[in-house]
């Protein structure tokens, strides 16, 4: 079955400079990948996703890109910001699934004023 | 804005008893999961549940889960015998249409499950 590697574990940046997790997947027909942030006594929140007919989204300080070949996505924050700390989940779902998402380990981004 | 909400936020219970956990999903969503996640570790996925059935389960989903939609606004996950694994922050979500083809499942802010 799937599973998704998720790096680093904890990253912590100075405000405005940028932060970037990486995730790997090991299910060629995965097709879906959302990125969740979840803060502290909250649920997971979609921030952004991606699908595979796509290499690169973007919304405002954030992105993310997908290497179907490489079966690796990353998250790109710039402009990092306090209120940008979080933890971040990478996750993936397979074509055919309504709702099985694959998460990875999750990222604790710490944004230092 | 609409919510996923969940009761009660934390639960204590003994090993062995049953445990239900409530779940009102967005109002215009069909599609409703439950997922959990031990201290420490991935957000796993339970279940999916689609015009009142189960759609797809997990591994973890054994014969001690199951799931109800009672009426037109509640989604629960019963444990029928409670064990001390089970401890975990337990989180119902739903979404419009399947999360692969809807553009979000929205999480609730979970409910905490302690068994001793």
């Amino acid at each position: 079955g799937e599973n998704v590697e998720q790096h680093p574990s904890t990253l912590s940046v100075q405000e405005g400079d940028s932060a970037v997790i990486k995730c790997t997947y090991s299910d060629s027909a995965s097709n879906y990948f959302p990125w969740y942030k979840q803060e502290l006594g909250k649920g997971p929140q979609l921030i952004i996703d991606i699908r595979s007919n796509v290499g690169e989204k973007k919304d405002q300080r954030i992105a993310v890109t997908l290497n179907k070949t490489a079966k690796h996505f990353s998250l790109h924050i710039t402009e990092t910001q306090p209120e940008d700390s979080a933890v971040y989940f990478c996750a993936a779902s397979s074509a055919g699934s309504q709702g099985n998402l694959i998460f990875g380990k999750g990222t604790k981004l710490s944004v230092k004023p | 804005e609409p919510e996923v909400t969940q009761t009660p936020s934390h639960q204590v219970t003994q090993m062995g008893q049953e445990v239900i956990l409530r779940c009102v999903p967005i109002s215009n969503h069909l599609y409703f999961y439950w997922y959990r996640q031990i201290l420490g570790q991935k957000v796993e996925f339970l279940v999916s549940f689609y015009n009142n059935e189960i759609s797809e389960k997990s591994e973890i989903f054994d014969d001690q889960f199951s799931v109800e939609r009672p009426d037109g606004s509640n989604f629960t996950l019963k444990i029928r015998s409670t064990k001390l694994e089970d401890s975990a922050m337990y989180f119902c979500a739903s979404s419009e249409n399947g999360v692969v083809w809807s553009t979000e499942a929205f999480f609730g802010q979970g409910t905490r499950l302690t068994v001793v």
